[in-house]
Formats: C-alpha cells, sequence, structure tokens
C-alpha cells in the first residue's frame, strides 16, 4: 500500500511568487492536515481538513490556503512567498482527523529566494 | 508558545544501550500523545501512540510512559541501534485535530 505522497519533493521559488503543493493521503483515510517545519524545529500545524471541510487552521496569514478534492487529495497554497516561508511542507493523514494515528508524507522542501 | 517541550535536544547513547527520551507538556486537557522519529530528509515516522486513560505502552523495542501527575512523557528505546539515530518528537493533540509538537531531542547513536 501506498503511503500519504507529496509532490514536488523540492522546489525554488522567487519573493512575491505562488506556490501550489499536493499530497495525497492513504487510501480509506479522509483527513489531510498540513504543517510547517522550520530548520531546526518541530512542525508547525497549518490546516486540516476532513470529508473536504476545513476542521482547524493554525496561526498562519491568510496567505495560505487549501482545499480537500472528493478523492481527499489535497492543495496547500501560498501566495506571495517571503523568505520566511522557506521550510519543509508535511502532510499527514488520518483515518478521521481525531485522536487516531497520523502519518506524515516525506515533505515538500520550499526555498524562497 | 508550544505547549510541549523535550528535556534536552541532544542524547548520545552507545549502541545496544536502553534510550531514555522525555518530554514535558502544559495542557492538562491533552487526553492524545504521539512519538514520531525523523530522519534526516524525511518525515516524522509514527513510533507509538498513548491516550490519556493508559500510563504505559509498550510497541517493539519502545515502551512510552505517561505521567500525567506532573505532566511528562518518556520514550524507552531497548537495546538502542545505529538505525535508531534520528531527531524524536512528542506531540500531543489539541482540541483533537491537531498535533502539537516540541522541539525535539536528536538521539546519536555510538558504535
Amino acid at each position: 500500500d501506498a503511503g500519504v505522497t507529496q509532490s514536488p519533493t523540492h522546489l525554488i521559488k522567487t519573493r512575491g511568487q505562488h506556490v501550489t503543493l499536493r499530497c495525497s493521503p492513504i487510501s480509506g483515510h479522509k483527513s489531510v492536515s498540513w504543517y510547517q517545519q522550520v530548520l531546526g524545529q518541530g512542525p508547525q500545524f497549518i490546516f486540516q481538513y476532513y470529508e473536504k471541510e476545513e476542521r482547524g487552521r493554525g496561526n498562519f496569514p491568510d496567505r495560505f490556503s487549501a482545499r480537500q478534492f472528493p478523492n481527499y487529495s489535497s492543495e496547500l497554497n501560498v501566495n506571495a512567498l517571503l523568505l520566511g516561508d522557506s521550510a519543509l511542507y508535511l502532510c499527514a493523514s488520518s483515518l478521521d482527523g481525531g485522536n487516531t494515528e497520523a502519518f506524515f508524507g516525506q515533505g515538500t522542501r520550499l526555498t524562497v529566494v | 508558545g508550544e505547549s510541549v517541550g523535550l528535556h534536552l535536544p541532544t542524547l548520545s547513547v552507545q549502541e545496544g544501550d536502553n534510550s531514555i527520551i522525555n518530554c514535558a507538556y502544559s495542557n492538562s486537557a491533552s487526553d492524545y500523545f504521539i512519538w514520531y522519529k525523523q530522519e534526516s530528509g524525511k518525515g516524522p515516522q509514527f513510533i507509538i501512540d498513548i491516550r490519556s486513560n493508559m500510563d504505559k505502552r509498550q510497541g517493539q523495542r519502545v515502551t512510552v510512559l505517561l505521567n500525567k501527575t506532573v505532566k511528562h512523557l518518556s520514550l524507552q528505546i531497548a537495546a538502542t541501534q545505529p538505525g535508531d539515530s534520528a531527531v524524536y518528537f512528542c506531540a500531543e493533540t489539541v482540541n483533537d485535530y491537531k498535533l502539537s509538537f516540541g522541539a525535539g531531542t536528536t538521539v546519536t547513536v555510538r558504535a
């Protein structure tokens, strides 16, 4: 069985540009969460989606948005990129997003120059 | 600030010894905890979880202990191997939908 898959694995963008990151959850999982991990720190929660609805949002500006599709895959969009957005963006998949096991993908390494 | 933190940022362990990684949390309402292992260039890998109605749970070579009185969580790794070298994170659920992570402990296994 495939685990959580994210694309692309690496990305370089210029300040002010827009980026779209993609995630496919584990088959049968209906919840996808997004996290940002800056070098040397633990992941920080950005969004959670369950059954295509936003369930929660972390302390991130409106430049960050996401959506979940009928097949439960998800996109994270970031507008007007800043240098500080450089990080590893992680997607986590779980059955229902509650207190259940959450499995992470390998992440997308975003570098903003 | 973050509600979950680890006592020590680094831990050096002799191969074959047991490792103990500690974590303190501040949210007394948290009811679900997970330990993750993250190797360089990879996403966090689920190791073991525990719910607040338990104080101990065992997996393969790993044991998680939860002390709700002092809000402390620990991960014990038996017979540490070189492949155990990684950064270890504890995480707690907040509001049932998000994981709150600490900064991590880097474990280095000496041959």
